[in-house]
């Protein structure tokens, strides 16, 4: 069963606009992740962010984490065309430890137009 | 580095077939997961192996095996196909726990 919810589950914005994408969880973590997929391909590795962090950046990229909350949002600044794709968050539940399973959410579908 | 590599990237089925996919995970990497990743939905963890030895299975049925190789090549089989199983399967593979992991490009599989 799926653990995450994204929220929008897609979203279309001009190119130079910011895209905000939220991620919902249900259990305990030991850290979230965000992933991209371009057209049904494979999943590319954009950011890990620790439960014990609450915000962190990778260029165009700022995520936050809320572990009161159960949730997470992925910020991308000054979007690009090439930033359309699939969006997926992925936590590593904690069950006494990292398991060293993910488990996605079904995935923010971002359009960027030119 | 080659990264993760999976084969075949196409392959169609008929019910009632058996399928093994391959993969090979990045340098270095000695644990590998396996997802299935239906049409519109996120990806589903299947299995992980570590050390040759399955440590971790997600829910599915045991028609599901896996194996792991001592060069840490894995490989996934599916037997008794159900239409169902159409789907992307990816393959990742991670240095350590708590790590990112870095996927494969996947083998789309096509049960007719």
């Amino acid at each position: 069963s799926q653990q995450g919810e994204e929220d929008p589950q897609a979203l279309s914005i001009q190119e130079g606009e910011n895209a905000t994408m939220n991620c919902s969880y249900k259990t305990s973590i030991n850290n979230l992740q965000w992933y991209r997929q371009n057209s049904g391909r494979g999943l590319v590795h954009l950011i890990l962010i620790r439960s014990n962090e609450r915000e962190k950046h990778s260029g165009r990229l700022r995520v936050t984490l809320d572990t009161s909350k159960k949730s997470s949002s992925l910020l991308i600044t000054a979007s690009r065309a090439a930033d359309t794709a699939s969006y997926f968050c992925a936590t590593d539940p904690d069950y006494g430890g990292s398991q060293g399973n993910l488990i996605f959410g079904k995935g923010t579908k971002l359009s960027v137009k030119p | 580095d080659a990264g993760v590599t999976q084969s075949p990237t196409h392959l169609i089925k008929t019910r009632g077939q058996q399928v093994t996919l391959r993969c090979s995970p990045k340098s270095g990497h000695d644990t590998v997961s396996w997802y299935q990743q239906a049409l519109g939905q996120g990806p589903q963890f299947i299995f992980q192996y570590y050390e040759e030895e399955e440590r971790q299975r997600g829910n599915f049925p045991d028609r599901f095996s896996g194996h792991q190789f001592p060069n840490y090549s894995s490989e996934l089989n599916v037997n008794a196909l159900l239409l169902g199983d159409s789907a992307l399967y990816l393959c990742a593979s991670s240095l350590a726990w708590g790590s990112g992991a870095f996927f494969g490009q996947g083998t789309r599989l096509t049960v007719v």
